[in-house]
């Protein structure tokens, strides 16, 4: 079965900070893997994808950048931190293989202040 | 721009009763159609997909019905337990494209 991590779990930033979340998926090889982002009590936002290593497709800019250093890795990352940058964000892969799902992680509560 | 609008905003069901979510999307074209469950703190959990060529899916309490010609979706929760309050988000697009959630809606189901 197909598990997806996320690190770390919670963070608490100052403004201007840098950022680095990341993401791994184990049992899937060559997955599709997406960022979202959820503000609090929203919907879910489309970040970025990436079809595979080294290869990250931008959907909204949000002064965030991704990459996909290793098949089963998926980063997400800013030099300099906004407020607006609080939220949820989410690791998912979509199983093409299938019907199209598109599983989620656990997600990573960031709070700017 | 495509949007996926989702109602009502927020619902109370007392336990025991059926929950109905609606969600209209714009795009004619769009095939695949997902509704995730999420509970606070947690990522979304996918509860029943339905493609286009059905017009009903059931999973257990669970059933999404599917209205190509309104293109519009529901999904009907009978027997809603208090464990099922939770926000609940619509999805439309394709199997082997994009996908665009709706703004969600949280259910609340009283004992």
């Amino acid at each position: 079965a197909q598990t997806i991590h996320q690190w770390p779990v919670a963070e608490i930033k100052a403004v201007g900070s840098p950022l680095s979340l990341g993401c791994t998926i184990k049992g899937k090889s060559s997955p599709n893997l997406y960022w979202y982002w959820q503000a609090t009590g929203g919907t879910l936002q489309q970040l970025f994808y990436s079809i595979t290593v080294g290869q990250v497709e931008s959907v909204v800019q949000l002064n965030l950048s991704a990459s996909r250093p290793k098949d089963d890795q998926f980063i997400l990352s800013t030099e300099k931190l906004l407020l607006s940058h609080s939220g949820f964000y989410l690791c998912a892969w979509r199983d093409w293989g299938g019907a199209g799902q598109l599983y989620f992680g656990e997600g990573s509560k960031l709070t700017v202040l | 721009q495509q949007q996926v609008r989702q109602s009502p905003q927020s619902l109370t069901v007392w336990e025991g009763g059926t929950t109905v979510l609606t969600c209209s999307y714009e795009d004619s074209t769009f095939n695949y159609f997902p509704w995730y469950q999420q509970f606070p703190g947690e990522g979304p959990a996918l509860l029943i997909s339905i493609l286009s060529v059905s017009d009903k899916k059931e999973d257990g309490r669970f059933t999404t019905f599917f209205n190509k010609r309104e293109k519009k979706l529901s999904l009907h929760i009978i027997d809603s337990q208090p464990g099922d309050s939770a926000t609940y988000f619509c999805a439309a697009g394709y199997n082997q494209g994009k996908l665009i959630f709706g703004q969600g809606t949280k259910l609340s189901i009283k004992p």
